[in-house]
């Protein structure tokens, strides 16, 4: 079965910083592989998503993330974090073969200080 | 456009009382609907899904159920809610596609259910 680790339930970046955060995932087949953000009493919104074509995927607002398979990871970065990026980060999951399952992470909530 | 609407937004519910939320979806046909509740530190969980009217499958037995009475609309529904029940729950749905896993997910703007 797939799954999703997130590494670092909160990180804390400078305004100007880089933004690294980390996903890696468990899967037997080929995934596909997603980052959502949440705005606090929010919804989810879909930054990226990888689906088996460019390994380096690019997103909304400035993010992106590198499907490295070697390595099982989709680790999410932003050049210079901006005030406005400070939310809650979800890794996700799914397979054709799951069908309509897709699994999140426990998500990595992202502070942005001045 | 395709659009998603959650209700209520803000829930306090006793224990032992009912409770429904509903979800509907605008602008397209026949969708992927779910319903995930979300607790804190622990992400998303799956509760249902439905790939049309009168489907439902369920990933986690609780206290609660859903139903797809119409092709847009989606309802969470618990005869006797537990403390436990407690959370934001969040509906989305997904177009279908010929490959399911890359689905994208449209979710509702959530519903926060305290249980006292």
């Amino acid at each position: 079965a797939q799954s999703v680790t997130q590494l670092g339930s909160h990180v804390s970046v400078s305004e100007g910083a880089l933004v690294l955060l980390r996903c890696n995932y468990s899967s037997s087949v080929p995934p596909y592989l997603f980052w959502y953000v949440q705005y606090p009493n929010q919804g989810l919104q879909l930054l990226l998503k990888y689906t088996s074509a460019a390994t380096l995927v690019k997103g909304i607002n400035g993010f992106e993330a590198e499907f490295k398979k070697s390595e099982t990871s989709f680790h999410l970065t932003k050049p210079s974090a901006h005030m406005s990026d400070a939310a809650e980060y979800f890794c996700a999951v799914s397979l054709n073969t799951g069908g309509f399952k897709t699994i999140f992470g426990a998500g990595t909530r992202l502070f942005v200080k001045a | 456009s395709q659009t998603i609407h959650q209700w209520p937004a803000t829930l306090v519910q006793p224990v032992g009382s009912p409770l429904s939320l509903e979800c509907t979806v605008e602008g397209t046909s026949n969708p992927n609907l779910y319903w995930y509740r979300q607790a804190a530190g622990r992400g998303l969980q799956l509760l249902f899904y439905s790939v049309g009217i009168g489907q439902i499958s369920s990933e986690v037995p609780q206290n609660l159920s859903a139903s797809r009475p119409q092709d847009r609309q989606f309802i969470l529904s618990s005869k006797k809610l537990l403390l436990s029940d407690s959370g934001f729950y969040l509906c989305a749905w997904s177009p279908i596609l010929r490959t399911p896993g890359a689905n994208v997910l449209t979710f509702g703007a959530g519903s926060r259910l305290t249980v006292l």
